[in-house]
C-alpha cells in the first residue's frame, strides 16, 4: 500500500524566511503526489500536484515542490513566508494511472512568526 | 462556480445517538467522496461514489456508518449509533469524472462532529 510521511507535525518560521515542509512517499512506482492546504474551519485546497510531467511543480500562493525519485521525496517550499501562509499542510499520494483514493499524510501545522 | 456545500457545520450528540450529514457537490461532478478527519490526522476516505454507485467503501465501518447518493447528486452520510471515537470532521469532496489520469478533488468546509 502506498503511504506518505510528513516529517514534523509543527513548523515555525519567521515572516520572510524560507518555508520547507517535508514529505516522503513509499511506492514501488512513482505515484501522483499532491500538497493541500487547510485553513481553520475550512476544507482542503489544492496547492499543487505532480503527475509525472515536470519534476519541479509550481503551485498557488508562491509554493513549489520538487519530485525526487531517488529520495522518494516531494518537499514543499516557499522562498519567503507570509503571515497568511499559517495553516495546516497535507501531502497526499495516489497510484499513478488510477483514479483511486488519495492517501493523506498526518499534516504539518505551519506557524509564521512576525 | 459554487463550491461543495455541507451541512450542518457543527453537531454535538451523545454516544449511541444517530446523526446525518449532507453534502451537495459541485454541479456536474460525477464523483463524490466522504472523508473522516480525526484531530491531528490527515483525512481518511470512507466512501467514494461515481454517480449513484459505490466505487470504494472498504474503509467504511458498515456496522454503524451508511451513505447514499440516490440521484447521483447530493449525498447523505449517517452514523447510527455514534461512538466517542467518531468525533471528527467529516469532509465531502467531489471531482469531475472517475476516469482519466487525474481529476482534482474539491473539498467542502466539513462538518465537525463531537460525540459526548
Amino acid at each position: 500500500a502506498q503511504s506518505v510521511t510528513q516529517l514534523g507535525s509543527h513548523v515555525s518560521v519567521s515572516e520572510g524566511a524560507l518555508v520547507l515542509l517535508r514529505c516522503n512517499y513509499s511506492s514501488s512506482v512513482p505515484p501522483y503526489l499532491f500538497w493541500y492546504v487547510q485553513y481553520p474551519n475550512q476544507g482542503l485546497q489544492l496547492l499543487l500536484k505532480y503527475t509525472s510531467a515536470a519534476t519541479l511543480v509550481k503551485g498557488i500562493n508562491g509554493f513549489e515542490a520538487e519530485f525526487k525519485k531517488s529520495e522518494t521525496s516531494f518537499h514543499l517550499t516557499k522562498p519567503s513566508a507570509h503571515m497568511s501562509d499559517a495553516a495546516e499542510y497535507f501531502c497526499a499520494v495516489r497510484p499513478s494511472g488510477s483514479a483511486r483514493q488519495l492517501t493523506f499524510g498526518s499534516g504539518t501545522q505551519l506557524t509564521v512568526l512576525p | 462556480e459554487a463550491g461543495v456545500a455541507q451541512s450542518p457545520r457543527y453537531k454535538i450528540i451523545e454516544k449511541r445517538q444517530s446523526v446525518a450529514f449532507w453534502c451537495n457537490p459541485i454541479s456536474g461532478h460525477a464523483t463524490l467522496y466522504w472523508y473522516q478527519q480525526i484531530l491531528g490526522q490527515g483525512p481518511k476516505l470512507l466512501i467514494q461514489f461515481q454517480n449513484n454507485g459505490v466505487v470504494d467503501d472498504s474503509q467504511l465501518p458498515k456496522d454503524r456508518f451508511s451513505a447514499e447518493r440516490l440521484k447521483g447528486v447530493d449525498s447523505t452520510l449517517k452514523i447510527q449509533p455514534a461512538k466517542l471515537e467518531d468525533s471528527a470532521v467529516y469532509l465531502c469532496a467531489s471531482s469531475l469524472d472517475y476516469g482519466g489520469a487525474y481529476n482534482e478533488q474539491f473539498f467542502g468546509p466539513g462538518t465537525r462532529l463531537t460525540v459526548l
